[in-house]
């Protein structure tokens, strides 16, 4: 089963728009939500990441918002431009499994931003 | 610095040939992980080496898949025999530290199997 759900599967906005991803998870010992950006014909990227004792998490344009009582955390990209159109992934990690590296990624979110 | 180099950049094979995936970490990162992206899916885990051992495999879909890392440098993944269901893009990341969190992707190496 799919441990981590993510939506939308695509999302337009125009350029100064406000682009949110949402994406929820079912396994309590995820401990680190890392987001990654992926540009065509290359691979992923980290973006942003954010650990569940704190709410928020801000770096520039990009925020991640995180309630864990709810297994919920999203992307907020503000006045989203032309050269956001990307897909983004979020993903979580157990660091307490066999391998900090074992990311658990969401299905995408394919973003277009129009001029 | 060299970035994550994976080759080759796509594959076209047949069914029940064989293909064999090779990637680069970025030098001197012993964390070195192998994804895999099926059409429209989400990125799934494959394995992780520290150096040259296997940490964690638990992610190889079946006996079919063979991953190495002689030596704690380059990996090969190799897909013998290849099957339908095998395409995809696999990718290859790196990082450094065990723990930081922030792998480091390759392009990936795009397969498809007719």
């Amino acid at each position: 089963q799919q441990q981590v759900k993510q939506s939308p599967q695509s999302l337009i906005v125009q350029k100064g728009g406000i682009s949110i991803i949402n994406c929820a998870y079912e396994n309590t010992a995820f401990d680190y939500f890392p987001w990654y950006q992926q540009f065509p014909g290359k691979g992923p990227a980290l973006l942003i990441a954010i650990r569940p004792d704190v709410s928020e998490k801000k770096e520039g344009r990009f925020t991640i918002s995180f309630n864990k009582s709810a297994k919920q955390f999203s992307l907020h990209i503000m006045d989203s431009q032309p050269g956001d159109s990307a897909t983004y992934f979020c993903a979580a990690i157990d660091a307490g499994g066999t391998s900090y590296g074992k990311l658990t990624f969401g299905q995408g979110t394919i973003l277009t931003v129009h001029p | 610095e060299a970035g994550v180099t994976q080759f080759p950049s796509h594959s076209v094979i047949e069914k029940g040939q064989t293909v064999t995936l090779r990637c680069d970490p970025i030098s001197g990162h012993d964390n070195l992980y192998w994804y895999r992206r099926v059409m429209g899916k989400e990125i799934k885990f494959l394995l992780h080496f520290v150096k040259e051992s296997k940490q964690d495999e638990s992610g190889m879909p079946n006996n079919r898949f063979l991953a190495e890392r002689t030596g704690g440098t380059y990996s090969t993944l190799k897909v013998q025999p290849a099957e339908l269901e095998d395409s995809g893009v696999y990718f290859c990341a790196s990082s450094q530290v065990y723990g930081t969190g922030e792998l480091f992707f390759g392009e990936g190496s795009r397969l498809t199997v007719l």
